[in-house]
């Protein structure tokens, strides 16, 4: 059975840097069947894509967060991860880790989901 | 960037009530459209993809309909296990984007 599972600092310093690894097992990463992606959900408020990753590690972001995000794969150790630069208190959140369908012409739906990380940006 | 509408933002519905969410899409992305149900401290399991599409495992009692630019989803008699936020997500050419969210309280 898939499992996603999110790792990380819980708290991130104004300006520094937000690093989370999402931990796969029950399937690898580099099956060309899925995408893998990143979306968060500041406390009370709704979901925002991140941004997914193919298995060929080819990447695609949210326009708004794509000058500070980048997402990566590590194969061997099957797991990928999210950098966000020089956060701020706007970018509390918790943060999930998701599989991502693909389709001919676009990824799709997320299914199954991490449990989620909260990280708090504060001094 | 589509933006996508969701109505209403909360809904108060008694047990066996049909509910009835809409979710609107700034412009046509035919039926590439995800519903998520979210309870309360998990994360979101999905519900319905390809507009109407039923994930396995769902009950019947959802369903999802539409294209191009507007959809619904429905809970045809509500149960107290419903009672979650529940996310439309479109996911047209390697772009995606949610719904704000419809809360439904029992």
């Amino acid at each position: 059975q898939l499992q996603l599972q999110e790792s990380g600092p819980g708290l991130v310093k104004p300006s520094e840097t937000l690093s989370l690894t999402c931990t796969v097992s029950g399937d690898s990463i580099n099956s060309d069947s899925y995408f893998w992606g990143w979306i968060r959900q500041p406390p009370g408020k709704g979901l925002e894509w991140i941004g997914s990753l193919s298995y060929s590690g080819n990447t695609y972001y949210n326009p708004s967060l794509r000058n500070r995000v980048t997402i990566s794969m590590d194969t061997s150790n099957n797991h990928f991860s999210l950098r966000l630069n020089s956060v701020t208190a706007t970018d509390t959140a918790i943060y999930y880790c998701a599989r991502q369908y693909y389709l001919l012409l676009s990824f799709a739906w997320f299914d199954p989901w991490g449990q989620g990380t909260l990280v708090t940006v504060s001094s | 960037d589509i933006q996508m509408t969701q109505s209403p933002s909360t809904l108060s519905a008694s047990v066996g009530d049909r509910v009835t969410i809409t979710c609107r899409a700034s412009e046509t992305i035919n039926t590439w459209l995800a519903w998520y149900q979210q309870k309360p401290g998990k994360a979101p399991q999905v519900l319905i993809y390809k507009a109407s599409t039923l994930e396995t495992g769902v009950p019947s009692r959802f369903s999802g309909s539409g294209s191009g630019t507007e959809f619904t989803l429905t809970i045809s008699s509500l149960h107290s296990d419903d009672l979650a936020t529940y996310y439309c997500q479109h996911y047209k050419t390697y772009s995606l984007a949610f719904g704000q969210g419809t809360k439904v309280e029992i």
